[in-house]
């Protein structure tokens, strides 16, 4: 079965930093690029950043570039995300996605969403 | 960032055709392919439509996609119950350089 599990939220105050990770499972990871969206609370999806299928090239949103990194070890089926300088606005429920091409760049669909984990920035 | 627009709401009674409007510009649908998102609360999006008016397996061909210039939809029909959802479109964005999503939009059904 294809799967994605996030885990590495939680509660942490403003300025602090968190690292995500997301467990892949059931496909070719290092055959595709990965992506992290967000939700925050009663809002929509959010793009926030992605991943070559070798790491050669990443794509990151206006409002968290300069303060996460995206990253990833094929060797060990996991991405990651970390997250520096957090603020309240960072609040919301990260999840990590599959598409189906090896590229950042370009309209491919997210084809597999992990459940999410919850990143709460509050003091 | 929400470059893509959606109307908020849609509603329709079981078995009729509802149709979900999503307006871009020509740096983002006017040059890129559209896919559609589907989601219920609680749960993770899943994939709905892809490259405009493609269907991953196993959704059934009462959804379906189009795009026009710089805005796309996605039609909904025969209706039912189980199709109460959040529905979003996407699409790279060559100004950001970047994925956008749609505002979102709200099914209900009557």
């Amino acid at each position: 079965e294809v799967q994605l599990v996030e885990s590495g939220g939680g509660l942490v105050q403003p300025g602090r930093s968190l690292r995500l990770s997301c467990a892949a499972s059931g496909f070719t990871f290092d055959n595709h690029a990965m992506h992290w969206v967000r939700q925050a609370p009663g809002k929509g999806l959010d793009w926030v950043s992605g991943i070559s299928w070798n790491s050669g090239s990443t794509g990151y949103a206006d409002s968290v570039k300069g303060r996460f990194a995206i990253s990833r070890d094929n060797a060990k089926n996991s991405l990651y995300l970390q997250m520096n300088g957090l603020r309240a606005e960072d609040t919301a429920l990260y999840y990590c996605a599959k598409t189906g091409a090896r590229i950042v760049v370009g309209s491919y669909a997210f084809d597999i969403w992990g459940q999410g984990t919850m990143v709460t920035v509050s003091s | 960032q929400s470059v893509l627009t959606q109307p908020p709401s849609a509603s329709g009674t079981p078995g009729q055709r509802v149709t979900i409007s999503c307006s871009g510009s020509s740096s983002n649908i006017g040059s890129n392919s559209v896919n559609w998102y589907q989601q219920f609360p609680g749960t993770a999006p899943k994939l709905l439509i892809y490259t405009n008016n493609q269907w991953p397996s196993g959704v059934p061909d009462r959804f379906s996609g189009s795009k026009s210039g710089t805005s796309a939809s996605l039609a909904i029909s025969g209706l039912q119950s189980e199709d109460e959802a959040d529905y979003y479109c996407a699409a790279w964005d060559d100004s950001l350089n970047g994925y956008v999503f749609g505002t979102g939009t709200k099914v209900t059904v009557l």
